[in-house]
């Protein structure tokens, strides 16, 4: 099993929807969460950062961590066609000790089309 | 600002033959990176170099070698290129470092997020 599962997709929704991306999670030192943007032929760019639980809202772009549930989601509001991507979700654990040096454990990435 | 550079953009090898992949960054950030990423497997952390000087094994290393050339420089080599290697590479920067390297030991500086620089695309015949 995955340490981080990541539905796929492929996601498509009309213009205008809410649209909501979800990674679940095994490993419970996971304490930081990032959700990055790739668009094709692109390096992925970083969306959202957030530090262990909790909501963190970005203009159109709300990310959630659930710890108790191992279970993180990433919510677009007000979709719109150059939202057209592949997302990736990926974690990382506390630093303490100095061992992770940012080493980040990514999902496999959900290809989301918003179509006019 | 360019961020992280990375060149040639694409390459086609056969197999057998060997290769370097550059990658630049000027962010002054301490730690690099190098991943592939494969249809339905995300991103894999092939070697990483938490500071100038030292490189790690990542999750796939077998069939790579890095140098960190400098601070701002960390390239990846394959010595003897496969099939199984086709994929594309992308290597990221961030400021990430050792906890116990900071006078307050404050844990938080040493997870910041990653830049990605926008791949280099290798097929292996």
């Amino acid at each position: 099993q995955k340490e981080v599962e990541q539905d796929p997709g492929p996601l498509s929704v009309p213009e205008g929807a809410i649209v909501s991306l979800n990674c679940t999670y095994s490993n419970s030192a996971f304490q930081y969460f990032m959700w990055y943007r790739q668009y094709s032929r692109k390096g992925p760019e970083l969306l959202m950062y957030t530090y262990s639980s909790g909501n963190k809202e970005d203009g159109r772009f709300t990310a959630q961590v659930d710890k108790s549930s191992k279970y993180i989601s990433l919510f677009i509001r007000d979709s719109q066609p150059s939202d057209s991507a592949t997302y990736l979700c990926a974690m990382a654990p506390s630093g303490a000790g100095g061992t992770s040096y940012g080493k980040l454990t990514f999902g496999q990435g959900t290809i989301l089309t918003v179509h006019p | 600002n360019a961020g992280v550079t990375q060149t040639p953009k694409f390459q086609v090898l056969k197999t057998g033959q060997s290769m370097t992949l550059q990658c630049a960054q000027d962010m002054n950030h301490n730690s690099m990176y190098w991943y592939r990423q494969d249809p339905g497997m995300g991103l894999r952390l092939i070697y990483y170099s938490a500071s100038e000087g030292t490189t790690d094994k990542g999750e796939v290393p077998n069939g790579y070698n890095v140098s960190r050339l400098n601070k701002r420089e960390f390239s990846l080599r394959l010595e003897s290129a496969a099939p199984s290697q086709t994929s594309v590479y992308f290597c990221a920067s961030s400021e990430a470092r050792k906890a116990d390297a900071l006078p307050w030991g404050w844990e938080n500086v040493s997870n910041q997020p990653q830049h990605f620089g926008d791949g280099t695309r290798l097929s292996i015949l």
